[in-house]
């Protein structure tokens, strides 16, 4: 079956503006999660989302913000870009979200100058 | 969630076994230990999970100590495309509202030829 698919797979942004991620979960998947990679910091849990609803959030500021539809596929958005934006956004399905291994995509690519 | 101390790095002789210790002394009773590793620019990728059995599949074995509190991944014959960095994730696998997997820093292992 196919795994999970974000887009894109590589943004360059400015400073100030605004962009949205996509993730489309494993088939049957009601969970997604958010991670962020940075070199410093490394992977940093953002939020879950199960069945449209938001139900663990990590410590970010209110920039950062999502939604899942019924269809399960979920969206990241960050407002109001900064350098230390940039980053690899990693999600990750999985069944139920919470007694099953995770499977992640391949991740964008943000690149914020 | 517990927390869990990796060695930084490690390497390996191509077709020998790898041994990647992780300590975990603070674990609770109902936290299983995760495996995920990542390879360079791809997304987190689960191994293997267990709660106190050691646990075999087709990637690798996990070897958790009886008093739980460290356990040790191995792959069996280590391949050049395992190089990668491997962390080590103690957490709850009940139902529940909330899904997160807290990464630390891992252990890069590299397979040398």
């Amino acid at each position: 079956k196919a795994g999970v698919t974000q887009t894109p797979r590589y943004l360059i942004k400015t400073r100030g503006q605004q962009v949205t991620l996509s993730c489309s979960p494993i088939s049957g998947h009601r969970s997604v999660s958010w991670y962020q990679q940075t070199p410093g910091q490394g992977l940093q849990f953002l939020f879950e989302y199960f069945s449209e609803t938001q139900r663990n959030k990590g410590n970010f500021p209110g920039r950062f913000s999502g939604r899942q539809f019924s269809n399960s596929r979920s969206e990241m958005n960050v407002s109001t870009l900064e350098l230390g934006d940039s980053a690899l956004y990693l999600c990750a399905s999985s069944q139920r979200g919470d007694t099953t291994e995770a499977f992640f995509g391949q991740g964008t690519r943000l690149t914020v100058v | 969630d517990a927390k869990t101390t990796q060695p930084p790095s490690m390497d390996c002789a191509e077709g020998r076994a790898a041994n990647l210790p992780c300590n975990h002394s603070t674990i609770s009773g109902n936290e299983y230990v995760y495996w995920y590793r990542q390879i360079h620019s791809q997304g987190p990728q689960y191994i293997i999970h267990g709660l106190k059995n050691n646990e075999t599949n087709e990637m690798a074995s996990l070897i958790i100590t009886e008093d739980r509190k460290s356990s040790t991944l191995i792959l069996p014959h280590a391949t050049l495309r395992d190089t990668a960095v491997y962390y080590c994730i103690v957490r709850p696998n009940s139902g529940g509202s909330n899904y997160k997997l807290t990464f630390g820093k891992g252990t890069l292992l590299t397979v040398n030829p």
